[in-house]
């Protein structure tokens, strides 16, 4: 499997504040992917990105933004956490043509 | 927009039975359809990748197979052990969306010993 991981593992914060996870993948991927993952909904894509300062709109993307400002990492940010955005978040990174994805151990977010 | 479904939502087989793990969505026009494992609280493992020019994959005990008129993909395991014991979860990705996967629910296994 690919080299991805994430960071933190597990995060606590309060409402209202700001929250980055990170990304950190080995492959030179080019295609960079956040989810959240919510029982009852499976794995919904908040924002990807194709390559280096590109990034697109994911399905579930209000509340959250992205960076990657090298080929490597992959910012996620929680521009301000509500109760909602209590998630499990996964990063995944994924090869040109055929997109087969490979994904990372996972954030778990709780914001109180 | 593409909706993926996996019935049943959970299954459980005794070990050395073969099973099968189904997986329907709405739109046919797919570039790809992808199959992974996830284990309690971790990430998702890739197993079988199927592009949409294909009518399946296999990779050991698995054997993945792909109808994209029906609108349906299988997951065969052969001589189910223990350790197969996990949540199923199949992808897809439509034409229309380009790379962004579409997930099912999954279908989570128990293989008892």
């Amino acid at each position: 499997d690919a080299g991805i991981t994430q960071s933190p593992r597990h995060k606590v914060t309060e409402t209202g504040t700001p929250v980055t996870l990170r990304c950190h993948q080995t492959e030179n991927h080019r295609y960079m992917y956040w989810y959240r993952q919510d029982p009852g909904h499976g794995l919904r894509l908040i924002h990807y990105s194709y390559g280096v300062k590109d990034t697109d709109k994911g399905e579930v993307s209000d509340g959250y933004s992205v960076s990657r400002s090298k080929t490597e990492d992959f910012l996620l940010t929680l521009e301000s956490a509500t109760s909602s955005q209590t998630s499990v978040y996964f990063c995944a990174s994924g090869t040109s043509g055929s997109y087969e994805q490979y994904f990372g151990p996972g954030t778990r977010l709780t914001v109180t | 927009k593409q909706e993926v479904t996996q019935i049943p939502a959970a299954l459980s087989v005794p070990e050395g039975e073969n099973l099968v793990l189904n997986c329907s969505f709405t739109d046919s026009a797919i570039y790809n359809l992808q199959w992974f494992r996830q284990d309690p609280g971790k990430g998702l493992t890739s197993l079988l990748l199927i592009q949409s020019s294909q009518r399946e994959q296999t990779s050991g005990r698995l054997n993945a197979s792909l109808d994209k008129s029906s609108g349906r993909s299988t997951l065969y395991i052969a001589a189910s052990q223990p350790g197969d014991s996990a949540t199923y979860l199949c992808a897809v990705t439509s034409l229309n969306t380009g790379n962004q996967f579409y997930f099912g629910t999954g279908t989570s296994l128990t293989v008892i010993p």
